[in-house]
This record gives C-alpha cells, sequence and structure tokens, in this order.
C-alpha cells in the first residue's frame, strides 16, 4: 500500500522565520512528487518534482526531491501571515497502465503569527 | 483552457437521505478523474478514480459510489448517507502531466 508521511504536522513561527516541510513516501511505479497549499478550500498546486537534486523554487518558496531518501522537503523563507495553510505534500505512481494517482500525507499546518 | 466545476459547494442532509455530487471538467478529453475525502485529521483519502467512461476504481470500503457516464463528468452518490460520512469532497482530474487540479469542493454535513 503507498504510504506519504509528513512531519511535523504542525508548526507555529513568526513572520520572518524560514521552514522547513519534510515528506516521505513509499509508492509504487513512483513517478512524481507534488506539494499543494490548502488555505480554506481545495488545495492548490506548489510544485511537482520527478527528478532527484534538482530544487524547484517559486519565490520564496522552494522545493527538492531525493529519490534514493524517498524524501522531499519544501523550505519558505522570510515567511508572513500570508503562508499560513496546511501544506499537503503527495506521491503520484502508477499502479498500471495508465492508472496514475496521488496518495496524499496527512499535510503540516503551519502558523504564521505576525 | 481546462476547467474543473464541481457542485454544490456546501449542503447539509439528514441521515440516511441520498446524495448525488456532481463534477464536470472542460477543455480536455479523457482525462483521469477522482473522488477524495478530507476529513478531520486532514489528509486526503482517495475513494474512487477512473480512466474512462463507465471504469471506476474502489479504493476503500464504504457507503458511497461513483460513476462516470460521460467522459468529462464523474458523479458521486450515496442511497442513504450515515454519520460518518460528513467531510470535504474533492474532485480532481490529472492529465498526461502527472499533475492534478481540484475542483472547488463540496463541504458535506450529515446531521
Amino acid at each position: 500500500e503507498d504510504k506519504v508521511v509528513q512531519s511535523p504536522l504542525s508548526l507555529v513561527v513568526h513572520e520572518g522565520d524560514t521552514v522547513t516541510l519534510n515528506c516521505s513516501y513509499e509508492v509504487t511505479n513512483f513517478r512524481s512528487l507534488l506539494w499543494y497549499k490548502q488555505e480554506k478550500k481545495a488545495p492548490t498546486f506548489l510544485f511537482m518534482l520527478t527528478s532527484s537534486g534538482i530544487e524547484k523554487k517559486s519565490g520564496r518558496l522552494s522545493s527538492i526531491l531525493d529519490k534514493k531518501e524517498l524524501f522531499s522537503i519544501l523550505n519558505i523563507t522570510a515567511t508572513q501571515t500570508g503562508d499560513s495553510a496546511i501544506y499537503l505534500c503527495a506521491g503520484g505512481g502508477n499502479s498500471g497502465g495508465s492508472n496514475y494517482k496521488l496518495t496524499f500525507g496527512k499535510g503540516t499546518l503551519l502558523t504564521v503569527n505576525p | 483552457s481546462q476547467t474543473i466545476h464541481q457542485w454544490p459547494a456546501t449542503l447539509v442532509q439528514p441521515v440516511g437521505s441520498p446524495l448525488s455530487l456532481e463534477c464536470t471538467v472542460e477543455g480536455t478529453s479523457n482525462p483521469n478523474l477522482y473522488w477524495y475525502r478530507q476529513a478531520a485529521g486532514r489528509g486526503l483519502q482517495l475513494l474512487f478514480y477512473s480512466v474512462g467512461i463507465g471504469q471506476i476504481s474502489s479504493e476503500v470500503p464504504q457507503n458511497l459510489s461513483a460513476s462516470r457516464p460521460q467522459d468529462r463528468q464523474f458523479i458521486l452518490s450515496s442511497k442513504k448517507l450515515l454519520l460518518s460520512d460528513s467531510g470535504f469532497y474533492l474532485c480532481a482530474w490529472s492529465g498526461n502531466s502527472g499533475g492534478y487540479t481540484f475542483g472547488s469542493g463540496t463541504r458535506l454535513t450529515v446531521v
């Protein structure tokens, strides 16, 4: 059974701090690792990682994948109150044919205090 | 461009009543479609996925069923709701790139 584990489950920081969110995965026929941000409603896409060691960056957010250790991290620098959200990690794999599906972790609840 | 529509946004239903949630995708053909539920524990649990019309795979045994009557339509149903069916239901689609796009979600409260 595919499994994705995120840590920590919750985190409280002050504005300006840097945070690192962790994600480990065990996914059959692994294809990709995705990060999403969820505020009040549906998750919004942040990154998709398919290759080891190549950092993806978007503003203050960055992420990297280690396919040997089955691990990914999401970094947020100079955090702002608007970064407060649940951050979801998901592992994507093909169980057979075109049966691609994402298995999600429980998420990390990030609270950024002013 | 591709868009995904999910409705209704919120729903309050009594125990034992039926359920029908609908999801449609525009701007793509033959998408993979998914139904997820997010309960209080925050993780997203895959309920059903479909790779084509009439093809439904169920991930967990439960009180719900899914159907795909048309290429870009995915429906989540129940004949009789239970209290434990309460949660946030998300429809999603994926194409060849491997990323998911989510609908806006339906918050279901069974009372």
